[in-house]
């Protein structure tokens, strides 16, 4: 099992630019969530998606777009690229937040600068 | 909402040493508190949690402990190994409905030969 992967590892845009992180999971979790990491404020959510077909805002949702495409994808959407925007891209799955563990896997993490 | 605040934001112990890492949560719903080991360049990756009908939990050199009622919990590592050099992020959330973790800011762990 590969886990969670995540596309692309590094991209650089200019600011005003479009583009989609891709996330995909084969461990048939029904959760899936969008964090970024920026220095000295450890992982804040994006959005999430606690089940295939619906998807909820988190701490910090503005300037992004998300769409849980299937029960494996969720990519998120940076519709107008800002330099507040550089940071690192965490996508996680976990089987579902409802029980009394919810142990999230992440992927690697993309690099994202805008200039 | 939560809100979790993570202490301190750096640590340098000697090999061998101990290492204590503690967070305070605000919500008195939450409970269910992992901790999370971030290496360099490297996802974060879960090492141990807790859930709030226990006080205490071990596994091998490191344990987590709760105190409910001052609504703060704490990781403890021992006899520190370079390898447990890393960024530690603690995190709290309610398991009743589709709650979100919340984690602290991180704290990084460096263990000096």
């Amino acid at each position: 099992n590969a886990g969670v992967t995540q596309t692309p590892k590094f991209q650089v845009l200019k600011t005003g630019q479009s583009m989609t992180l891709q996330c995909a999971q084969d461990m048939n979790h029904n959760s899936m969530y969008w964090y970024r990491q920026d220095p000295g404020m450890g992982l804040r959510l994006i959005y999430y998606s606690a089940s295939e077909g619906t998807t909820d805002k988190g701490e910090v949702p503005n300037g992004y777009n998300v769409s849980r495409l299937n029960k494996r994808e969720f990519s998120l959407r940076l519709e107008s690229a800002a330099p507040s925007q550089t940071s690192v891209y965490f996508c996680a799955s976990s089987i579902t937040p409802y029980t009394s563990t919810d142990t999230q896997y992440f992927g690697p993490g993309t690099r994202l600068t805008v200039l | 909402g939560e809100n979790v605040e993570q202490h301190p934001s750096t640590l340098s112990v000697q090999e061998g040493d101990s290492a204590v890492i503690k967070c305070t949560y605000s919500d008195s719903a939450s409970n269910y508190f992992p901790w999370y080991k971030q290496e360099l360049g490297k996802r974060p990756q879960l090492i141990i949690d807790i859930r709030s009908n226990v006080g205490e939990k071990k596994d091998q050199r490191i344990a987590v402990t709760l105190n409910k009622t001052a609504k703060h919990f704490s990781l403890h590592i021992t006899e520190t190994q370079p390898e447990d050099s890393a960024v530690y992020f603690c995190a709290a959330k309610n398991i009743q409905g589709a709650q979100k973790l919340v984690f602290g800011q991180g704290t990084r762990l460096t263990i000096n030969p």
